[in-house]
This record gives C-alpha cells, structure tokens and sequence, in this order.
C-alpha cells in the first residue's frame, strides 16, 4: 500500500493559520475516522497532537484542530507559534487492517 | 510515567538477523498493543508491526512479513522483534510505541520510546 500524501512543506507567519492536507483513499482515510497527527521535532520522537480525526488528547493545545472530508484529512494550527515548527505525520487505519502514515510535512515559522 | 526503552539496534550486514528489544514501564503492560515504527534516515514514518494485548495477535506491513516476527514477554514487560534477512531498506530509527486504546492496537499511539537505529549495510 502506498503511503498517504501529504505536502513536503508549509509555512506561516506568527499568529497566521495553516492547514496540512493528507489525502489517501476510500479503503484507508475515506473509510474510518481513524486518522491521528503526530509533530515531530528535531532529533525527537513523534507527539499525538490528534487523534480521531479531531480529538485533541489532554495537554494538546486547542489552536491544533482536525477535520476530514471525502478520502482527505486535515490539521489546522491556529495562531502558528515558532514552537510549531516542526515535521507533522499523519496516520490512517486501513480496511487490510494495517496503518499507513503519511510521508511528513515541514512547518516552517516565517 | 510511561517509559518505552529500546535496545538492539546496530550495524549489520544484508541478509543478517537482529533482535530489538523494548522494555515498558508507567502502564499496564499485559492489556496494552505495543507496536513498531520506524523512520529511515531523512523520511516520513513507517508502521512495521503491532502486537496485541491478552490475545497476542499479530500484525505487519507487508514489506516485512516473514521476515519480521514480534512478540511479548509479559512477566518481564518487554516486546521484541526479531529481524531476519535485512535489508538496505530496512535501515532506520526503530520505534517502541504503545496503543492508546487497547482495544484497537491500530487506531493511534500515544506514547513513544526514543528509538534505536539499525543500519543495514556491508
């Protein structure tokens, strides 16, 4: 199985909003709310930032957002901070009962 | 707290067998799916393999069946896996994560172990 796709790069200003896309298909993301992100910072292992598509587990900041729509999964960061910076993955369920992840997006703080 | 501590990892050669080890501590291990996923130098994540709870099903990309076994001790809360014919690609950061839900050992990580880094090289 092919791994989902995300873009390789995103950037913002400070206190701007951006949205990482994480598109797969009607057999993994299209078909189980079961997409988490994880933010990775340098040298350091992954961080559940959401899981569920949209639920943010207890410590995670609430300018961290998820949604879906259709085969394709998003994570908003609201008020982009130059903590953000980091790489993000996301994850999907598959109906082959298997997990796939995403390729990792770079957040870039302006 | 929860501690996830891998160990094994190390330079080998194609073809050649290493075992990975990841003890657990903070949490209630015999119910918990522990799973591996690994990052190669530069790259996105990867899941490799999960193990269950209770039942001890077993799970695997399949780039790695049948040539990747996991398993758990749970008198000693340790999880392993057992890498036999390695490959270039298999080279990576090994990580130790645990399931949120123990119900659904794929569904999402919430703790993760700091990795251990295999090379498969000659």
């Amino acid at each position: 199985q092919s791994a989902l796709t995300q873009p390789a790069s995103v950037s913002g200003s400070p206190g701007q909003s951006i949205t990482i896309s994480c598109t797969g298909t009607s057999t993994d993301v299209g078909s189980y709310n079961y997409v988490s992100w994880y933010q990775q910072h340098p040298g350091k292992a992954p961080k559940l930032m959401i899981y569920d598509v949209s639920i943010r587990p207890s410590g995670v900041s609430d300018r961290f957002s998820g949604s879906k729509s259709g085969n394709t999964a998003s994570l908003t960061i609201s008020g982009l901070q130059a903590e953000d910076e980091a790489d993000y993955h996301c994850s999907s369920y598959t109906r082959s009962n298997t997990l796939l992840f995403g390729g990792g997006t770079q957040v870039t703080v302006l | 707290e929860v501690q996830l501590l891998e160990s094994g990892g190390g330079l080998v050669q194609p073809g050649g067998s290493l075992r990975l080890s990841c003890t657990a501590s903070g949490f209630t291990f015999s119910t918990s799916a522990v799973s591996w996923v690994r990052q190669a130098p530069g790259k996105g994540l990867e899941w490799v393999s999960t193990i269950s709870g209770r039942a001890g099903s077993t799970y695997y990309t399949d780039s790695v069946r049948g040539r990747f076994t996991i398993s758990r001790d749970t008198s000693k809360n340790m999880v392993y896996l057992q890498m036999n014919s390695l490959r270039a690609e298999d080279t990576a950061l090994y990580y130790c994560v645990k399931a949120f839900f123990y119900y659904d050992p794929l569904r999402t990580f919430d703790y993760w172990g700091q990795g251990t880094l295999v090379a498969v090289s000659s």
